[in-house]
């Protein structure tokens, strides 16, 4: 059973830094692309931030450029983001999920951590 | 970075009843996924390459579409389909979601 369990968040001050991290089970972690997706309170789903199945490709949303860092550790089948500077637009849920490269889809996702950035 | 857009918004269906949600797509020659969320809890993949039921979802869910319009339907509305459903465009960066539709049952 495939299974994405983030953790990691909580509440952090505005220009501060908090990293996620996704532990992920149930499937060949080293085989998948994987990704970030943030919804805001009573907000859509947003692309946050991909990554290659091995770590040498990485893509994100304009908003996040040059600020957070996705990353993995294949050995650990650990997925993670490096948030900074962190801006109180950046309050959300923010999920795992194991990205369907040959189509692109979402196929698997995490309960979500929620980070508050808040002063 | 845009949100597709997806009508209606907010709708209401009584049981029994049949539902189309519709996505406009930025662009043509993609495929459309699905995801359904409810309250409180994570997005799970719904319809994937336009018309392909995730596994579990039952036969009353259908996906069509083509160019840059695409549609999520529900033969017969029953109450567990009362969610949100977000369409979401495949193929290139930034991956693209729909506004959302939340469906409530009647």
């Amino acid at each position: 059973e495939v299974q994405l369990v983030e953790s990691g968040g909580g509440l952090v001050q505005p220009g501060r830094s908090m990293k996620l991290s996704c532990a992920a089970s149930g499937f060949t972690f080293n085989n998948y692309d994987m990704a970030w997706v943030c919804q805001a309170p009573k907000k859509g789903l947003e692309w946050v931030a991909t990554i290659s199945y091995d770590g040498s490709s990485t893509y994100y949303r304009d908003s996040v450029k040059g600020r957070f860092t996705i990353s993995r550790d294949n050995a650990k089948s650990t997925l993670y983001l490096q948030m900074d500077s962190l801006r109180s637009e950046d309050t959300a849920t923010y999920y795992c999920a194991r990205l369907e490269k040959l189509d692109w889809y979402f196929d698997f996702w995490g309960p979500g951590t929620m980070v508050t950035v808040s002063s | 970075d845009n949100v597709l857009p997806q009508s209606p918004t907010t709708m209401a269906a009584s049981p029994g009843e049949k539902v189309t949600i519709t996505c406009h797509a930025s662009s043509s020659g993609i495929y459309m996924n699905w995801h359904q969320q409810k309250s409180g809890t994570s997005p799970k993949l719904w319809i994937y390459d336009t018309s392909k039921l995730a596994s579990g979802v039952p036969d009353r869910f259908s996906g069509s579409g083509s160019g840059t319009s695409y549609s999520l339907t529900i033969n017969t509305m029953e109450t567990e389909d009362a969610a949100t459903y977000y369409c979401q465009q495949c193929c290139s960066t930034p991956l693209t979601f729909g506004s959302g539709t939340k469906l409530e049952i009647k």
